[in-house]
């Protein structure tokens, strides 16, 4: 079946560590997403890429890098610049043109230690 | 700028019975869709129903249906028949246009069903 694969569900960081969260989608979709979802905050938009080896900030970009080498894959850098970088992660990717919305992976908890 | 705003932050029905929630927006566009997506427990975002802005007809998919009403911005989720498994946070969210396509959310409503 085709969907969209966070990986780790859960991820520990030392206080001045970067950490990579993963994102793979066998959807053949071309634009993928990563928000960050803290309670009361709803969703915010992180960075987003709609064309593979191209990506623009979104909202909240400082403190986090991305990279987009392949259709399939779109890697999330928490860097020890990003002050306060616990939360949830989601990634997400769009069919087409956006009529359909969003299809969502399962997401990552960042907890720094 | 776009922005979605849901005015209650949490809610709570009786099992069997309905309830709705609340969404309004801003944008400049003049065709568009409008999602709302539900957060159960497992954090698995799953789409619940969308509108075209063009059309006149509310979205209607299964117990859920939406009441759209373009000139006031306003795009409420109707629940019907509740269920425990409507337990979830409910986001309604809104794209930009152009071909820097992106959704903005809302904050959130949790609706809590209870038996």
């Amino acid at each position: 079946d085709g969907g969209i694969t966070q990986s780790p569900k859960y991820l520990f960081r030392k206080e001045g560590q970067n950490v990579t969260l993963s994102c793979e989608q066998n959807l053949n979709h071309d634009a993928m997403y990563w928000y960050r979802q803290d309670p009361g905050q709803g969703l915010r938009l992180i960075y987003y890429s709609q064309i593979v080896n191209d990506f623009q900030k979104g909202d909240i970009a400082e403190g986090y890098s991305v990279s987009r080498e392949k259709k399939e894959s779109f890697p999330l850098t928490v860097t020890s610049a990003q002050k306060n970088p616990t939360a949830f992660y989601l990634c997400a990717s769009r069919l087409g043109g956006g009529e359909y919305g969003y299809t969502f992976g399962s997401g990552t908890r960042l907890t720094v230690v | 700028a776009q922005t979605v705003t849901q005015s209650q932050p949490e809610m709570s029905v009786q099992e069997a019975e309905t309830v709705t929630l609340s969404c309004t927006y801003d944008t400049s566009e003049n065709n568009y869709y409008l999602f709302w997506y539900k957060q159960p427990p497992s954090r698995q975002m799953i789409l619940v129903i969308r509108q075209e802005a063009y059309k006149q007809q509310n979205a209607t998919e299964n117990r859920f249906s939406v009441n759209f009403q373009k000139a006031a911005k306003s795009f409420s989720l109707k629940i019907s028949d509740s269920q425990l498994g409507d337990t979830a946070m409910y986001f309604c969210a809104l794209p930009s246009g152009g071909s820097n396509y992106k959704l903005t959310f809302g904050k959130g409503t949790l609706l809590t069903v209870n038996p």
